[in-house]
């Protein structure tokens, strides 16, 4: 049972343009939703998150989108540049009193092209 | 401050054979989560321990198992491996709060090959 899907394996953008990545949840539960980027040979490091009582979360050049209804959350990444290049997981989180775990999508690979 | 530190970061081993994996979550948090990584299938949540107590657990054979220790520390066990276990490891740490979003800091990873 997916509870995060990413359904774009790879996506590749040329230098400068926009990326989108995207996000689809089954469980209404979740209270934050979380993007996290890998580089071969590293962990995950957080990048942004939004509360599920908001629509947008803005952070420099980077800007998350949550539509409930739609149980949908996008990443934009403008302008996008070479160094952008990385392994992007979405991630859900559900409560933090007894407990509480984070699901990951299975990630999707952004190339940006220079 | 230091970060999330995993020992061994590669280790190789034959079917049947068992492992330990060690976890050093940042100072202060109490909370370490362990995730298996393949390709394709993204992060596989494993367990989650606070203080000790094993809170939430993925759906994994009994096979894995982990433990936390009094100072946070945590380690997860694989036994009777099988080749389907080669996988990144990967031990993230966090401080559950008041404004807890279930941000997560990540170890660079234990790389296991089954052979």
């Amino acid at each position: 049972d997916q509870q995060v899907k990413q359904n774009s394996p790879s996506l590749s953008v040329q230098e400068g343009r926009i990326s989108i990545l995207n996000c689809d949840y089954t469980n209404s539960m979740f209270d934050y939703f979380l993007w996290y980027k890998k580089y071969p040979a590293e962990g995950p490091t957080f990048l942004i998150s939004i509360s599920s009582i908001k629509d947008k979360n803005e952070d420099g050049r980077f800007t998350v989108f949550l539509n409930k209804s739609a149980k949908h959350l996008s990443l934009h990444i403008v302008p996008s540049q070479p160094g952008d290049s990385a392994v992007y997981f979405c991630a859900a989180s559900a409560g933090s009193t007894g407990g509480f775990k984070t699901i990951f999508g299975a990630g999707t690979r952004l190339f940006v092209k220079a | 401050k230091a970060g999330v530190t995993q020992t061994p970061r590669y280790l190789i081993k034959t079917r049947g054979q068992q492992v330990t994996l060690s976890c050093s979550p940042i100072s202060g948090h109490r909370s370490v989560s362990w995730y298996q990584q393949t390709p394709g299938q993204g992060l596989q949540f494993l367990f989650e321990y606070f203080s000790e107590t094993q809170r939430n657990k993925g759906n994994f054979p009994g096979r894995f198992s982990g433990r936390q220790f009094s100072n946070s520390r945590s380690e997860m066990n694989v036994s009777t491996l099988e080749l389907g276990d080669s996988a990144l490891y990967l031990c993230a740490s966090s401080s559950p709060g008041i404004l807890d979003t279930g941000e997560l800091f990540f170890g660079e990873g234990s790389r296991l090959t089954v052979l």
